[in-house]
Formats: C-alpha cells, structure tokens, sequence
C-alpha cells in the first residue's frame, strides 16, 4: 500500500497568512493526488484534484504542486472560513490512501 | 443538485451485521463509481471499498476484505455497503462519495471524491 505523509500535523496561522502544507507519498505517484478540506462534524470536501486543478467552486487563493512523491497545497491568504483539517489523497492505485491530517488552527 | 444521504448506522454488538445504504438524487447515478470512506472518532479518512458504475469490479481495503461487501442498484439510485463480523475498530462514521468522473471510453473510477454524504455512525460495541 502506498503511505502518505502529511507535515505538519498541525499549525497555527493568521488570517491574511500564507499557509504550504506538505504531502509525501511512500512511492511514485505521478499526479494522482488529490486536497480536501474537513471541519468538525462535516464531510470532506474536495479542493484539488490532479495534484494542481481546482476543483469547480473553490476559491483560487488554493492552490495545488508537485508530481511524482512531494506535494504542496498552499492557501495564499488564508481566511476564517480556512480554519480545518487538510487531507491528501492517492489516486493511483487502490487501496487508495489519505495521509492523517493537518488541522489549521487561529493563531 | 447532487446529494447523497446514507442510512442505516447504529449500535451493534461485534460479530453481528449491519447493512448502510447510501441515497443518490440530482445526478445519473449509474455514470458514476461510487465509495465509501469511513472515519473513526477522532481520527483521519480510510478508504473502504469502491464499486464501479455498473457493479462489475469493486475493490476493497484489506481491513474489511472478506467482511464487508459494496454493491449498487441502479435502478434505485442506491448504493450499500454490507458489513459482517462487524469489530470494534470498524466504528466510525461512514461516508458515501462520487467518484469525479462520469464514465466515458475509460471506465475505472479516478479515486476523486467530489460529493460526500453526511455520514451515518456505526459504533460496534458490546
């Protein structure tokens, strides 16, 4: 199975920060790799697919990089609606695997 | 609009059964691969089984291989996951979610998630 490893777990940021979170896989995944957001007590929601296309509706201060094993997911100026847990997520083979959060939290 | 509610959740003593069900509106349910995802209390995503469009592969995680089965009826615009010899680590809430893509000439699922339900809670305890 492939690992995904997020850093860091957590960080805590202001409003109007520039925020990277990185993911990194256990293997070649070339660009399936896919954002979401989560807050407490919602489903997930997807922001990035392919490792850098937005999905329809997400704000364009998100943004997505990388290919092969690293990964970034960047929020330019982070808002307080941005306040949650970020997961990646492998797409390139089954069983597809989530890394184990970043939660963003107010500084 | 796209929505899917699950069904089916509760209290279950290990070893026993249960049976979720997932309800798909505002979309051609039978273009789309479907999943499920669960999440433990306090604790990150795991992807549990995928089912393509039409029913005909389906793949799990090794923690419920063998255990749970995922299977669709599209004619009811429904999705289900079957579980048995439920254990205590399968409590979580469980999540329905579409896969991104329609089916087209390629007809695996891409393993993008772009609509999830609520979630229904499974908690496996004695």
């Amino acid at each position: 199975d492939i690992q995904m490893t997020q850093s860091p777990s957590s960080l805590s940021a202001s409003v109007g920060d520039r925020v990277t979170i990185t993911c990194r896989a256990s293997q070649s995944i070339s660009s399936y790799l896919s954002w979401y957001q989560q807050k407490p007590g919602k489903a997930p929601k997807l922001l990035i697919y392919a490792a850098l296309s937005l999905q329809s509706g997400v704000p364009s201060r998100f943004s997505g990089s990388g290919s092969g094993t690293d990964f970034t997911l960047t929020i330019s100026s982070l808002q307080p609606e941005d306040f949650a847990t970020y997961y990646c997520q492998q797409s390139y083979s089954t069983p597809w695997t989530f890394g184990q959060g970043t939660k963003v939290e107010i500084k | 609009q796209v929505q899917l509610v699950e069904s089916g959740g509760g209290v279950v003593q290990p070893g026993r059964s249960l049976r979720l069900s997932c309800a798909a509106t505002g979309f051609t349910f039978s273009r789309y691969g479907m999943n499920w995802v669960r999440q433990a209390p306090g604790k990150g995503l795991e992807w549990v089984a995928v089912i393509w469009y039409d029913g005909s592969i389906k793949y799990y995680a090794d923690s419920v291989k063998g255990r749970f089965s995922i299977s669709r009826d599209n004619s009811k615009n429904t999705l289900y996951l079957q579980m048995n010899s439920l254990r205590a680590d399968d409590t979580a809430v469980y999540y329905c979610a579409r896969d991104l893509r329609p089916v087209t000439a390629i007809t695996a699922p891409v393993g993008d998630f772009d609509y999830w339900g609520q979630g229904t809670l499974v908690t496996v305890s004695s």
